[in-house]
Formats: C-alpha cells, structure tokens, sequence
C-alpha cells in the first residue's frame, strides 16, 4: 500500500527554520515525483514545487522559488520541505503528494496527511 | 502561468440532485492534463479525474468529467450525502502546475 506519512503539527517564531518530512513507503521512491502543496487556512490549494527522489531534479513555483527549498533522502525514502527564516505568512497546512504517473505531466494519486505549520512570536 | 477559474463559488444542493462544476482556464490546458480533487474538511484532497475525463482508481462512476483546451467540467450525477465538499481542478500540462481556487458543494 503506498503511503506518505508526515510529520505532525509545527509551532514555531518568526525567523526560526523548519524542515517538515515526508516519508513513503509501498513503492519505489525514487522513481516517482513528490510535490509540496500548501493550503493556508480557509484558502486553496497551491502548488509549491516538486523533486525527484532519484536524481533531487527540482522545480519550483516561481511564486514559492526563494522562499523554500524542497530536498529528498532516497536513502531513506523521505522528502523534505524547508526554510531558512519563518515569517508568520508561512502558517499553513502543507502536504505532499505523488505523482501518478513516473513522468512530470501527472496528477497528484496519493497525498499525506499534511503537516500544519504555525508561526507566531 | 495559467489561470483556472472555477464556478461557481458555491453550489448549494440536495442529495439525489445533479451537480456540475466548471473550470475555466487562461489559456489552453496542453494536452487535457486537468485533473479534479475532492477534499472533505479535515482531509487530503483525493484524486477523482485525470487526463481531463478518466476517473482515478475506485472513484464511483456517478462521478464523470469532461472538456478540452479551455473549458472542462465535473459532473456529479446525483449527490450522496459523502460528497458533500470542495472540489478542485488543476492543470499539470504547463509548469508551474496550478489549481483553481475551488467549488464549495454544499446541502
């Protein structure tokens, strides 16, 4: 069964940095695309950006690029999404997901739980 | 970056009724890569459609969708009381990826 599993609630200040996981399990990790998606409280969805576990082949939203840097451990199955310096903008659930398909134009099949992130001095 | 404009806001209905969602984009949708999610408060939004019109695995067939280039919709033959919801669209034929912002359906 494949599964992405993250990690749970985040409180942090503004200017402190976070890297948030996401683990799968019940396929070959390396070969599929994970995305990041944030959805800020009562908003919708946004496509953050997305790596390839096998060779960190990364792309970037340009509305997010700068502002967060997505990684992956293919060692450990797990991607990450990370920043430097909170501001309390980036309060928000953020979830990854997979993409169906072993090439870019595929749609999101499984997501995570989603981790939420809460930034406030 | 395309733009995917979703109507309307919120559709207000009753189970056994008949809803349609549309999705507009900015520009062509390259391909019919369009998909639509289902997300219920609380959860991760599921897959429902890819590719514009196929349904994703085990999504109930009174859920159907189709378009092309700029217009799509989903249609949900007749509401159960679990897809109650908001839905999404997004396009994944040109980067960056976008989702329109959403159709509250509603009891």
């Amino acid at each position: 069964e494949v599964q992405l599993v993250q990690s749970g609630a985040e409180v942090k200040k503004p200017g402190e940095s976070l890297k948030i996981p996401c683990k799968g399990s019940g396929y070959s990790f390396s070969s599929y695309w994970i995305g990041w998606v944030r959805q800020m409280p009562g908003k919708g969805l946004e496509w953050m950006g997305i790596i390839y576990p096998g060779d960190s082949d990364t792309k970037y939203s340009p509305s997010f690029q700068g502002q967060v840097t997505i990684s992956a451990d293919k060692s450990i199955s797990t991607a990450y999404l990370q920043w430097s310096s909170l501001k309390a903008s980036d309060s928000a659930m953020y979830y990854c997901a997979r993409l169906q398909g072993r090439w870019l134009r595929s749609p999101f099949d499984y997501w995570g739980q989603g981790s939420l992130v809460t930034v406030s001095s | 970056e395309i733009v995917l404009t979703q109507s309307p806001g919120t559709l207000s209905l009753s189970p056994g009724e008949r809803a349609t969602l549309s999705c507009r984009a900015s520009q062509s949708v390259s391909s019919n890569y369009l998909a639509w999610y289902q997300q219920k408060p609380g959860q991760a939004p599921r897959l429902l459609i890819y590719g514009a019109s196929s349904r994703a695995t085990g999504i109930p067939d009174r859920f159907s969708a189709s378009g092309s280039g700029t217009d799509f919709t989903l249609t949900i033959s007749r509401l159960e009381p679990e897809d109650f919801a908001v839905y999404y669209c997004q396009q994944y034929g040109s980067s960056p990826w976008t989702f329109g912002q959403g159709t509250k359906v509603e009891i």
